[in-house]
């Protein structure tokens, strides 16, 4: 089985500040790793994903997340964030290497940035 | 703007409609999904087509039933519904089911309230 864990369901910034936004998964194998996002009453939007490679991804709109297999986790980042960066956030985990892998999403947290 | 385009946006029934959603989607993609969200969770996978056959069906209720006319229609026909079915609707596309590093594209959703 495999799992995701966005260990804050809230996330709180002031603009220009950095943002961290948590994410640790379980899964056997190779990890496939994603982030979306979700503005309020839109669908999801993708980030970035983590396949092979470097560790450090980069995506949209100046998030980056590190993969980091002894930990087991892919933080979203973002140097300075901005007040149209509030949304829903969602990571995802598929099992790499198979046929097919089911997408296993966590929560979500939900950033809110002040101006 | 998103490439996968849902309708309708909003759409109010009662128990004993019959309504359809509507999916479509000019990237080329061979796979489309159907997920239902809940406010402010995750979406929760509900069918799969590929190659516009069905592969995977996540024990959902027959009163929700999917069909995929061809490789850029996707269809989410609505009978008999009950209030708790209430969500958003989201539509989805990847390049390839088997391919599992490919990210989702996520259309706007369709908002369903049955009364």
């Amino acid at each position: 089985a495999q799992s995701v864990a966005q260990p804050e369901d809230q996330v709180n910034v002031a603009e220009g500040n950095p943002l961290t936004v948590k994410c640790t998964y379980s899964v056997s194998g190779n990890p496939y790793l994603f982030w979306y996002v979700q503005y309020p009453n839109r669908g999801l939007q993708f980030l970035l994903k983590y396949i092979t490679g470097d560790n450090l991804v980069k995506g949209s709109y100046g998030f980056e997340a590190e993969f980091n297999k002894s930990q087991t986790s892919f933080h979203l980042k973002k140097p300075s964030a901005l007040v149209s960066d509030s949304a829903l956030y969602f990571c995802a985990v598929r099992r790499g290497g198979t046929s097919y892998g089911k997408l296993t999403f966590g929560q979500g947290t939900i950033l809110t940035v002040h101006p | 703007d998103t490439e996968v385009t849902q309708t309708p946006k909003h759409l109010v029934m009662g128990m004993t409609n019959k309504k359809s959603l509507k999916c479509e989607q000019h990237m080329g993609h061979r796979a489309m999904y159907w997920y239902k969200q809940k406010a402010k969770k995750p979406p929760e996978l509900m069918f799969v087509y590929s190659y516009e056959k069905l592969s995977i069906n996540e024990s959902v209720p027959s009163r929700f039933s999917p069909e995929c006319p061809n490789s850029s229609l996707l269809n989410l026909h609505l009978h008999a519904l009950q209030p708790e079915d209430s969500a958003l609707y989201l539509c989805a596309s990847s390049q390839d089911q088997l391919a599992s590093v490919g990210e989702l594209f996520f259309g706007e959703g369709s908002r369903l309230t049955v009364l």
